[in-house]
């Protein structure tokens, strides 16, 4: 089974700009959670989406969001990027539940300028 | 204020020592796991504990659920280059909850 595919793997925008990653999820795989990833706050949840459903959300502002679509591949987007938004953000896949094993892409990493 | 926390924060150490990294919390989880992230790579789960009390063992890892179920112990026996990376470990603290990440332990093991 091919694992799980995050693109683009690097990202450079400009504060302002908006922004949209990709995650396509392990095959047979129905949930998809989305992570910040930074030095000084370590990995924060973002959302997660169950068949094409948001099913958890973490404590985030508005400007993040993400969609699952019916094949489960997710996007999450970040619109008015800040200078703050700069950091390694993961996406997880799993089977089913939250307390199932979570597998992880190789992340997106974003700088924002 | 982090739910989780982990000590140490750093640790460098030489090939063939042995270690001991914690995460701790003041909260009660249904269930705990521990991470290894390498750099450039997403996390890889390396065990997932429920039980208070429970010792898992995964070759010369140990890992260690607290009786009350608030804390947890990675030892690693005789530690090679390739155990470096960074360490998370994450805790549930009700079913279907999703998983609340601790900060981490950097481990580096020189050669």
């Amino acid at each position: 089974k091919a694992g799980v595919t995050q693109t683009p793997r690097y990202l450079i925008k400009t504060r302002g700009q908006q922004v949209t990653l990709s995650c396509s999820p392990i095959s047979g795989h129905r949930s998809v959670s989305w992570y910040q990833q930074t030095p000084g706050q370590g990995l924060q949840f973002l959302f997660e989406y169950f068949s094409e459903t948001q099913r958890n959300k973490g404590n985030f502002p508005g400007r993040f969001s993400g969609r699952q679509f019916s094949n489960s591949r997710s996007e999450m987007n970040v619109s008015t990027l800040e200078l703050g938004d700069s950091a390694l953000y993961l996406c997880a896949s799993r089977e089913q539940g939250a307390n199932t094993e979570a597998f992880f892409g190789q992340g997106t990493r974003l700088t924002v300028v | 204020t982090q739910l989780l926390e982990q000590s140490p924060q750093f640790l460098s150490i030489q090939e063939g020592e042995n270690l001991t990294v914690y995460c701790n919390s003041s909260s009660v989880f249904s269930s705990l796991q521990w991470y290894r992230q390498e750099p450039g790579e997403g996390p890889v789960l390396l065990v997932t504990v429920v039980t208070g009390g429970e010792v898992k063992k995964l070759k010369r890892l140990t890992f260690q659920f607290g009786d009350a179920r608030k804390d947890s112990s990675l030892h690693i026996t005789a530690a090679q280059p390739g155990d470096t990376g960074l360490y998370l470990c994450a805790g549930a603290r009700n079913y279907g909850q999703n998983f609340v990440f601790g900060p981490g332990t950097r481990l580096s093991v020189l050669p």
